[in-house]
């Protein structure tokens, strides 16, 4: 199986900050990288496939980057409504597989 | 507008067997592979299976071979997951979500394993 590794697992920063989350894979997945958002009592929200394509909708503040193993996911400046935990998956081979999460929380 | 809409959650026993649907309304289903996914409370995701756009092919997470089967009906639009011999480690909210990259999802059904 495909593990799935981000750091950190959780973070404080203010509105306004720059953030990155990284992903690693522990074999190369390609770009068969997606990026969601998990707000508390809700589904999981896409905001990036294919690694770093962004799906349509979403506020162009948020970035992917990266390609077999090593991915980040950027918000260039945090908002409030940006609070929430956030996931990778790779569905790059069976079982697909997440990342443990990272919860960003208001500094 | 796509929706998906999750029901047939509950309360059952350790070793029972438990039903849950999928309908969607807003997308044709048969253009999909669709997924069920589940998260224990407080936890992270995990993918528990999926199952190609005419049904002709599975695939499962090892805890769940042998005891759960996805399957699907294209002319209800509709999605299922039929769970036997559950155990507490089941205990989670169950999603569906399209395809293999999750683009869509639905709010989630509560299935809890419990004496």
């Amino acid at each position: 199986d495909i593990q799935m590794t981000q750091s950190p697992s959780s973070l404080s920063a203010s509105a306004g900050d720059r953030v990155t989350i990284t992903c690693r894979a522990s074999q190369d997945i390609k770009n068969y990288l997606v990026w969601f958002q998990q707000k508390p009592g809700k589904a999981p929200k896409s905001l990036i496939y294919s690694a770093s394509t962004l799906r349509s909708g979403v506020s162009s503040r948020f970035s992917g980057s990266g390609s077999g193993t090593d991915f980040t996911l950027t918000i260039s400046s945090l908002q409030p409504e940006d609070f929430a935990t956030y996931y990778c998956q790779q569905y790059s081979n069976y079982p697909l597989t997440f990342g443990g999460g990272t919860k960003v929380e208001i500094k | 507008e796509v929706e998906l809409v999750e029901s047939g959650g509950g309360l059952v026993q350790p070793g029972g067997s438990l039903s849950i649907s999928c309908v969607a309304s807003g997308l044709v289903l048969s253009n999909y592979w669709m997924s069920w996914v589940r998260q224990a409370p407080g936890k992270g995701l995990e993918w528990v299976a999926n199952i190609k756009e005419d049904g002709s092919k599975q695939y499962y997470v090892d805890s769940a071979k042998a005891r759960f089967t996805i399957s699907r009906d294209n002319t209800k639009n509709s999605l299922y997951l039929q769970m036997n011999s559950l155990r507490a480690e089941d205990t989670a909210f169950y999603f569906c979500a399209t395809g293999s990259n999750h683009l869509y999802w639905g709010r989630g059904t509560l299935v809890t394993v419990s004496s």
